[in-house]
């Protein structure tokens, strides 16, 4: 156990929808990082956030958006759902300085039908 | 942008022999940590090793051992006396050394373990 939770672990919607995956961090952990898995683009980075503020941007689309709320739990929204947004979301986290390994959590499975 | 490339989609091994997994990346920064990652059926990303750039000494976690080849930017994982239990996607990962960096992965190499 990586001590990074995930909400929820199954997740099944239609086309058009919107839908929020959420995030808690290991204790004491600052930062929080957002991926997908598609069997298209394999594992690539989206967000990071770093205590509430956003860090980096990596391939993340225009419908997602993130934020990170003062309890430092994170939260992954995507709108307008496509087919091709179906994957795996991981969240992981790490203490947010160099050097930091990142745990991750179990993911959220997203089919969009 | 860093790159990260897998050339073997597949792997499969006899149980007690070793396996080595390769990995390239492609970078101009010189500091930077690189990673193998499992990701067993589950679907659990595990880390299985770290390597940071600035050390010459090939990390080394119990039975799994890197050959890092810092100049020919190559990070292969050998696994000894291979377990049914490794049986898992393998993804190798690049970091840059700067706070918070993301992670880069490369796209995975399935292996398998035969009994």
């Amino acid at each position: 156990d990586s001590g990074v939770t995930q909400t929820p672990k199954h997740l099944i919607t239609a086309t058009g929808q919107r839908v929020t995956l959420r995030c808690s961090p290991r204790s004491g952990d600052l930062s929080v990082y957002w991926y997908q898995q598609s069997l298209d683009q394999g594992l690539q980075f989206l967000i990071q956030y770093y205590n509430g503020e956003e860090r980096a941007k990596g391939n993340i689309l225009e419908r997602f958006s993130a934020q990170q709320f003062p309890d430092l739990h994170s939260e992954l929204n995507l709108s307008s759902l496509e087919l091709g947004d179906s994957a795996l979301y991981f969240c992981a986290s790490s203490g947010g300085g160099v050097n930091n390994e990142q745990f991750f959590g179990p993911g959220t499975r997203l089919t969009v039908l | 942008a860093q790159t990260v490339t897998q050339s073997q989609p597949e792997m499969s091994v006899q149980e007690a022999e070793t396996v080595t997994l390769s990995c390239t990346y492609d970078t101009s920064e010189n500091n930077y940590y690189l990673f193998w990652y499992k990701q067993p059926p589950s679907r659990q990303m595990i880390l299985v090793i770290r390597q940071e750039a600035y050390k010459q000494q090939n990390a080394t976690e119990n039975r799994f051992s890197v050959n890092f080849q810092k100049a020919a930017k190559s990070f292969s994982l050998k696994i000894s006396d291979s377990q049914l239990g490794d049986t898992a996607m393998y993804f190798c990962a690049f970091m840059k050394e700067t706070s918070g960096s993301r992670l880069t992965f490369g796209e995975g190499t399935q292996l398998t373990v035969n009994p």
